[in-house]
């Protein structure tokens, strides 16, 4: 699969701070997918991008797809502690079957700053 | 809608022993995929499938395989499990191609 990079790894956080996160790739992708994974769970996706350049928000949530196509941020807005959880980007493109694939950041794992 | 389901949640295998683990979906979703997650490591594709009767290989096939002779169902085979397939299987479903995935609970597998 297509590699990304995903920054930083795992980040602290208090409550009421902004946070943000990114992916970045050497590849572009068509759309780019932000996902929460809490411990014992399945990832449950946040927000979905579909074109290069658009800002979309959900709650205190904000992804950017990146103009370049080949990056993607997301930020929190005043945390709270059930911000907490691991945190993956994905990059989606077509591949040589025509499929669509998925390919997933390592992840961003935040935690609560004691 | 129960959305995407998994059996069994937990395994612990012997090397060289067999096992299935099903996925079901109630969304009507065409597509469906398996993946593995391993620590650090970001989610990889096993195989997926692009409807019912179909399947194809992903990203780390090799030890694994797939059967979908049901739109609903997608199961995953370990034919002969070794310690390198410990891992967290994790089902998905798309009725588009590949976007907007919805993963299942994961099935933590554990082979001695």
């Amino acid at each position: 699969g297509q590699q990304l990079n995903q920054s930083p790894q795992s980040m602290f956080i208090q409550e009421g701070e902004d946070v943000s996160m990114n992916c970045t790739s050497s590849s572009i992708f068509n759309t780019w997918l932000w996902y929460k994974q809490d411990p014992g769970e399945g990832p449950v996706l946040l927000i979905a991008l579909y074109k290069a350049g658009e800002l979309t928000s959900n709650g205190r949530l904000t992804a950017q797809f990146g103009i370049t196509r080949k990056d993607s941020f997301l930020n929190i807005s005043a945390s709270i502690p059930s911000d907490v959880g691991i945190y993956f980007c994905a990059g989606g493109i077509i591949s040589r079957s025509n499929d669509y694939k998925l390919s997933f950041g390592a992840g961003t794992t935040v935690t609560v700053r004691a | 809608n129960a959305g995407v389901t998994q059996t069994p949640k937990f395994r612990v295998l012997k090397t060289g022993q067999s096992m299935t683990l099903l996925c079901a979906q109630d969304m009507n979703h065409e597509y469906m995929y398996w993946y593995r997650q391993d620590p650090g490591m970001g989610l990889r594709l096993i195989h997926y499938s692009v409807g019912e009767g179909t399947t194809a290989k992903g990203e780390v096939p090799d030890g694994y395989n797939v059967s979908r002779l049901k739109k609903q169902n997608f199961l995953l085979g370990l034919e002969s499990a070794a310690p390198s397939q410990t891992s967290v299987y994790f089902c998905a479903s798309s009725y588009f191609s590949g976007n907007e995935q919805f993963f299942g609970p994961g099935t933590r597998l554990t082979v001695l």
